[in-house]
C-alpha cells in the first residue's frame, strides 16, 4: 500500500503570499493518478488539481500542482482569505484501493 | 446540479450494523462508479469502499474488509454502506463520493454522522 506523507502539517501565511505544499509517495505514483483537494472548515472536500497539474472545474490559475514520480507540490501563488483551508493529497493504486495524505492545515498568520 | 445526500447515520453501540445511503440526482448515476469516505473527528480523509457504475466490482479498505458491504440500486439512484460488527474507531462522519475522470472524486455529499459508543 502507497502511504502519502503531506508536509508541512500547518503552514502559516498572510494573504498575498505564495504558499507551497508537498506530498511524497512511498512508492512511485502514476501521475494520472495523483489528485488534491482542499477542505474548508465545516464543509465537503472540494476536488482542486486531477492528474498531479491540471485544475479542475472553476479553480483559480492562482492554483497550480506539479511533480512526478514520489514527489508532487500544490502551489498557490497569491493567498485569498478562502484559501486558508485544510489540503489533502490522494492517489489511486493497485487494487482499486484510494489513499489520502494526512493534510496539511494552511492558516492566516 | 449534481446532488448526493446521505443518510442513515446515528449513535450505535459497539457491535452492532448500520446502513447508510445515499440518494443522488443531477447526473447519469450508472455512468459513474462511486466511493464511501470517511472522516473521523478531527482527522483527516480515508477512502473506505468502492464501487463499479454497475455493482460488479466492489473494494474495501483493510480496516472495513469483512465488516463493511458497499451496494448501489441504479434504478434508485442510489448507494448503500452496509457496516457490521461496528468498533469505537468507525465513529466519523461518512461521505458519498462520485469517481470522476483520472479517478478523483468530483462531488461529495454533506456527509452523515456515524458514532460508536456504549
Amino acid at each position: 500500500e502507497i502511504v502519502l506523507t503531506q508536509s508541512p502539517g500547518t503552514l502559516s501565511l498572510s494573504p498575498g503570499e505564495r504558499a507551497t505544499l508537498s506530498c511524497r509517495a512511498s512508492q512511485n505514483v502514476n501521475s494520472n493518478y495523483f489528485t488534491w483537494y482542499q477542505q474548508r472548515p465545516g464543509q465537503s472536500p472540494r476536488l482542486l488539481i486531477y492528474a498531479a497539474s491540471k485544475r479542475a472545474t472553476g479553480i483559480p490559475d492562482r492554483f497550480s500542482g506539479g511533480g512526478s514520480g514520489t514527489d508532487f507540490t500544490l502551489a498557490i501563488s497569491r493567498l485569498e482569505p478562502e484559501d486558508f483551508a485544510v489540503y489533502y493529497c490522494q492517489q489511486y493504486g493497485s487494487s482499486a484501493m484510494f489513499t489520502f495524505g494526512q493534510g496539511t492545515k494552511l492558516e492566516i498568520k | 446540479e449534481v446532488q448526493l445526500v446521505e443518510s442513515g447515520g446515528g449513535v450505535v453501540r459497539p457491535g452492532g450494523s448500520l446502513r447508510l445511503s445515499c440518494s443522488a440526482s443531477g447526473f447519469k448515476f450508472d455512468d459513474y462508479a462511486l466511493s464511501w469516505v470517511r472522516q473521523a473527528p478531527g482527522k483527516g480523509l480515508e477512502w473506505v469502499s468502492r464501487i463499479t457504475w454497475n455493482g460488479g466490482v466492489t473494494n474495501h479498505a483493510d480496516s472495513v474488509n469483512g465488516r463493511f458491504t458497499i451496494s448501489r440500486d441504479n434504478a434508485k439512484k442510489s448507494l448503500y454502506l452496509q457496516m457490521n460488527s461496528l468498533r469505537a474507531e468507525d465513529t466519523a462522519l461518512y461521505y458519498c463520493a462520485r469517481e470522476g475522470s483520472y479517478w478523483t472524486f468530483d462531488f461529495w455529499g454533506q456527509g452523515t454522522q456515524v458514532t460508536v459508543s456504549s
